[in-house]
Parts: C-alpha cells; sequence; structure tokens
C-alpha cells in the first residue's frame, strides 16, 4: 500500500488569496489525482497528474483556477488560486498501486471567510 | 455514467445487525472499489473487486458485483459502533474512478 501526506492538514484564508497544498507519497508512482469534496458532498475529481506532463482536468475545473504542479513521481501540489467562499471543501490527493487500488490521503480542510 | 449510486443514502441499525449497502452503475468497468470515510476525514480503502470477480470476502466485509445488472454491494456483519461512517462506492473505467453520494450509515449501541 502506499502511504500519503498532505500539507497543510487544514487552513482558515481570506478570499482572494491563494493556497497550495502539498501531496507526497512514499513510493514512486505514475498517476496522482487531486479530488475534491465540498461539505456533505461526495468526492470529485478535478485533475489527474502525471509526471512530465501537464495536469489533465474534468470538465468543471480549469488550470487558472487549480493549477497542479508534479514535478516528480512523489510529490505533486495543488493551488486553489483566487479563492471565494464556494471554494471551502475537503481536498484529496489519491494515487494508484500496483494492483489498481487506489489509496487516499489524509485530506486539507480549507475554508474560505 | 460511470459513476456509481449508493442504496439507501442513510441506514441506522443496531450494534452487532447486519448492515447492506448497494451501489449501482451505467457503464462497463475494469474494478469497483468500497471506500469507508469518518467524518471528512479521509478515505480509508476497504476493498477493491474485479470485473470477473462475483464475490470476495475481507474480515466482516464481503462484496459482491453482477456486471450483467451493473450492480455490487457491500455487506457488513456483526456491525460495531466503530462502523458508524460514509461508505462510498466508486466504479473505476479506463482511467478514474468515480464516486457515488455515499451511504451514511449509523451503528446504534
Amino acid at each position: 500500500s502506499a502511504v500519503i501526506s498532505q500539507k497543510p492538514s487544514r487552513d482558515i484564508c481570506q478570499r482572494g488569496t491563494s493556497l497550495t497544498i502539498q501531496c507526497q507519497v512514499d513510493s514512486q508512482v505514475t498517476m496522482m489525482f487531486w479530488y475534491r469534496q465540498q461539505p456533505g458532498q461526495s468526492l470529485t475529481l478535478i485533475a489527474t497528474a502525471n509526471q512530465g506532463s501537464e495536469a489533465t482536468y474534468e470538465s468543471g475545473f480549469v488550470i487558472d483556477k487549480f493549477p497542479i504542479s508534479r514535478p516528480n513521481l512523489t510529490f505533486s501540489t495543488l493551488t486553489v488560486s483566487n479563492m471565494s467562499p464556494e471554494d471551502s471543501s475537503i481536498y484529496l490527493c489519491s494515487v494508484e498501486g500496483e494492483t489498481d487500488t487506489q489509496y487516499f490521503g489524509p485530506g486539507t480542510r480549507l475554508t474560505v471567510l | 455514467s460511470q459513476q456509481g449510486e449508493e442504496d439507501p443514502q442513510a441506514l441506522s441499525i443496531q450494534e452487532g445487525e447486519n448492515a447492506t449497502m448497494n451501489c449501482s452503475y451505467k457503464t462497463s468497468i475494469n474494478n469497483l472499489q468500497w471506500y469507508r470515510q469518518n467524518s471528512g476525514r479521509g478515505l480509508v480503502h476497504l476493498i477493491l473487486i474485479r470485473s470477473n470477480e462475483r464475490e470476495k470476502h475481507s474480515g466482516r466485509l464481503r462484496v459482491t458485483l453482477d456486471t450483467s445488472k451493473k450492480s455490487s454491494s457491500l455487506l457488513i456483519t456483526a456491525s460495531r459502533a466503530a462502523d458508524t461512517a460514509s461508505y462510498f462506492c466508486a466504479p473505476r473505467g479506463a482511467q478514474k474512478l468515480v464516486f457515488g453520494q455515499g451511504t451514511r450509515l449509523t451503528i446504534n449501541p
């Protein structure tokens, strides 16, 4: 299994600012995924991040709002830009292991005031 | 769509009883995964069942998959208070998991 850590675990931010969330995996993985979970809702895939290429965004998510970096096979960042209260959510990164099992980090709980 | 849809949305049972949650989806899948989430924390992977498997067990968990009906079920036997959580199914197609809305399970002492 993969062990995933995220920083920060939670944050409270002012509207109009940006927050960068870090995701670190204990093993090299090809694909990393970023999800958003709005209050009381299910998980929605934001984008898939492959090392060495541009992230692939899902419908409704754009790079200007959620820029992603994937500098190596164990690390990725997601930035939530120009935040508004509607961005208040839990943001989770995940990776797919060798047996196709997808593992999730503990999440970053973001509150935008 | 590939998205899983869980049923029921909420389930409340007494400790010691069995809990069954169902999941339906609409497209072909490679596998289907079940997760547990406690109070908005990270997701814990419970079990993965592949499209060529019909049933799988893990401890008190039993998962079935019927690809002809595009449905899956998760059975938790001898429930405990610690099983109180939200449970999500996530069918996996060619590239990604897509989560349903989940079942909120409450185990009453």
